[in-house]
């Protein structure tokens, strides 16, 4: 059982539409970080949300934290083709050494 | 800025013998260093936890003795997977972080390792 649940695992949508994806979790969070990857290479940090309600904004993609702090959405608005990859949301819990706690992933396809 | 290099990007070798993998920091100094593993499709795995100067923190089923660690310097650490096997290929992925109050980590750019 992974601490970080994330949900779809799978999204194929065509250009134009919008998606979300969800991380949750039943822990707490000190940070929540989102992340994308290409085949082939190491995630990129997209994003991170250290307060609960935070709401963060990054051209078309918006990241909310949930007010408790054990939740996260990614909503990506009018997807383009380059928004295709794999997208990873991962928690930092200070008691825990500070280490990131990775959800699953999200394989996000983008068809033209 | 917050650049991390990997080298090699790829690498092939044959069972039994040892691979080298460089994760360095290019424009700051990483006071701790993550090295994890990723099977195709899936999430990354922790590895282990290194912090400059002091002996690595692996989790737990990660066997310390095949895979080597060390954080020699603030901008450097190694991974090196001693008598490799087949079922050692993977793709290996370091981060490195600074500290601070977010503990962003920025990610290597991955080596994929085959063991034939």
């Amino acid at each position: 059982t992974q601490l970080l649940e994330q949900s779809p695992q799978f999204l194929s949508i065509q250009e134009g539409e919008n998606l979300t994806v969800y991380c949750n979790s039943s822990s707490v969070f000190s940070s929540l970080q989102w992340y994308r990857q290409e085949p082939g290479e190491g995630p990129v940090l997209l994003v991170t949300v250290v307060t609960g309600g935070e709401v963060k904004k990054l051209k078309r993609l918006t990241f909310q934290f949930g007010d408790a702090r054990k939740d996260s959405s990614l909503h990506i608005t009018a997807a383009q083709p380059g928004d295709t990859g794999l997208y990873l949301c991962a928690g930092v819990i200070v008691a825990a050494g500070n280490k990131l706690t990775f959800g699953g992933g999200t394989r996000v396809l983008v068809k033209p | 800025g917050a650049v991390v290099s990997q080298h090699p990007s790829w690498v092939i070798c044959k069972s039994g013998t040892s691979v080298k993998i460089e994760c360095r920091s290019l424009d700051f100094q990483a006071t701790t260093m993550f090295w994890y593993r990723q099977f195709p499709k899936q999430s990354l795995m922790l590895m282990a936890t290194s912090n400059e100067g002091s002996k690595a923190t692996y989790e737990q089923g990660v066997e310390k003795d095949k895979f080597l660690i060390n954080h020699a310097s603030l901008t450097l650490s190694t991974l090196t997977v001693t008598s490799a096997h087949p079922e050692d290929s993977s793709f290996y992925i370091c981060s490195a972080t600074s500290g601070g109050s977010s503990y962003e980590q920025y990610f290597g750019p991955g080596t994929r390792l085959t063991v034939t």
